[in-house]
């Protein structure tokens, strides 16, 4: 399937400080879908989003679903140590199809 | 635990070995998913299924592989004569069906390392 381009790939930051990752495809979507996974787990679903443009928030996260419906960004404010994980982006196309995933951007958070 | 369980989740086995994991997806939720993920990759589609019915394979489910779900409730993902290039996690995920807003949850993950 197709592979998303999320950025970027790493981020090293200290705790409190804001975070912001985006994912961009050359295929439209129509569901974009954030996840985090830490070490030896499953993804686990952060926000989805579901209309171009929609602007959604789960506590210190808020992503976006692009107007183009090819990009989708993550920022999280006031960062602290348990945020450290990897994020995944993944578009879909249609409800219940498969997802499509970025590579992950890898977050670690300093005390 | 309302969550998808995989089992198990973890193996190790030798090359050449035929290996079978379980998948238990959220109770009536009638769409299950296999994704496959490397280290440093994101997952990537393997199949998925519409009840009992499979619905679609990605070209990364070579004939070694085979998914079934027989019931339209839990699903097995077997690889017969393992390489070590299998060696990866493999992810169920579930989702209640079609429609909008219907978002895909995954398991915890079967890790499998083939020497």
């Amino acid at each position: 399937g197709q592979q998303l381009n999320q950025s970027p790939q790493s981020m090293f930051i200290q705790e409190g400080e804001d975070v912001s990752m985006n994912c961009t495809s050359s295929s439209i979507f129509n569901t974009w879908l954030w996840y985090k996974q830490e070490p030896g787990e499953g993804p686990v679903l952060l926000i989805a989003l579901y209309k171009a443009g929609e602007l959604t928030s789960n506590g210190r996260l808020t992503a976006q679903f692009g107007i183009t419906r090819k990009d989708s960004f993550l920022n999280i404010s006031a960062s602290i140590p348990s945020d450290v994980g990897i994020y995944f982006c993944a578009g879909q196309r249609d409800s219940g199809y498969a997802l499509n995933f970025g590579k992950g951007t890898s977050l670690l958070v300093t005390p | 635990d309302t969550g998808v369980s995989q089992d198990p989740r973890h193996k190790i086995t030798k090359r050449g070995q035929n290996v079978t994991f379980r998948c238990d997806p959220i109770s009536e939720h009638n769409r299950l998913y296999w994704y496959r993920q490397t280290l440093g990759q994101g997952p990537e589609f393997l199949t998925y299924f519409q009840n009992e019915a499979q619905l679609e394979k990605s070209r990364l489910l070579s004939d070694r592989f085979s998914a079934e779900r027989p019931k339209g409730s839990f699903s097995t993902l077997e690889i017969q004569r393992t390489e070590q290039g299998d060696s990866a996690m493999y992810l169920c995920a579930s989702t209640p069906g079609g429609g909008s807003g219907n978002t895909i949850y995954f398991g915890e993950g079967s890790w499998l390392t083939v020497v």
